[in-house]
């Protein structure tokens, strides 16, 4: 089983609409994060958790939100989507005393 | 707001040549600098991460750091079709990307 799980892989959904992304991890490491990736844009921090008490805003929060439910689980939450958050998101753990950040698969979001 | 800036590319090289690929960052006081790796639909996997001045080597790739001149390039040595990917640069423990540098490999 992979180390970094994202639900859904796939999604469309309309303007409007909320809809939540989740995360799950089995590596044990007390960061997670959020991205969003889009053409020609790179990957752009969403938002952030340090542990389960800490969570921060990134680069680009406005119109998401974030729950931190467990060490292992972080979802992210789009209340009202609107169609410029049609984009790749991926999710991404690391443990505080390393560098290295370990990426799940990805969930392409669309939305109409 | 932190900027970090790759050429988009595409960067074309013959198999087994040098492939040199660049950034630049525009915070002084950054600290730790990645490179990732992402194969077109996966996700970025980290291959190098270098803190201090000077060159970091890990087989065939190089890390080599800057920070009076405020870039970090990624050299891959002996080029491999199956480098053929986009490379991102991330500054300061992942929280800044660059829109990363498609490269080919030519067989």
């Amino acid at each position: 089983d992979a180390d970094v799980t994202q639900t859904p892989r796939n999604r469309i959904t309309k303007t409007g609409k909320r809809i939540m992304l989740e995360c799950s991890q089995t590596k044990g490491h007390d960061r997670m994060y959020w991205y969003r990736q889009d053409p020609g844009l790179g990957l752009r921090l969403i938002y952030y958790s340090f542990d389960v008490k800490d969570i921060n805003k990134g680069e680009i929060s406005d119109g998401y939100s974030v729950s931190r439910q467990a060490q292992a689980k972080f979802s992210l939450s789009l209340e009202s989507a609107i169609p410029n958050q049609t984009a790749l998101y991926f999710c991404a753990t690391q443990q505080g005393s390393s560098y290295e950040q370990y990426f799940g698969p990805g969930t392409r979001l669309t939305v109409t | 707001q932190k900027e970090v800036e790759q050429n988009s590319g595409p960067l074309s090289v013959p198999e087994g040549a040098i492939a040199s690929l660049n950034c630049t960052y525009s915070d002084r006081g950054s600290q730790s600098f990645f490179w990732y790796r992402q194969y077109s639909g996966k996700s970025p996997e980290l291959i190098m991460f270098i803190y201090s001045n000077g060159d970091k080597e890990d087989g065939r790739f190089t890390a080599q750091l800057n920070k009076a001149s405020q870039y970090v390039s990624l050299l891959i040595r002996d080029s491999q079709p199956s480098d053929s990917a986009t490379y991102l640069c991330a500054v300061d423990v992942q929280f800044y990307f660059g829109t990363g540098t498609s490269l080919t490999v030519i067989p």
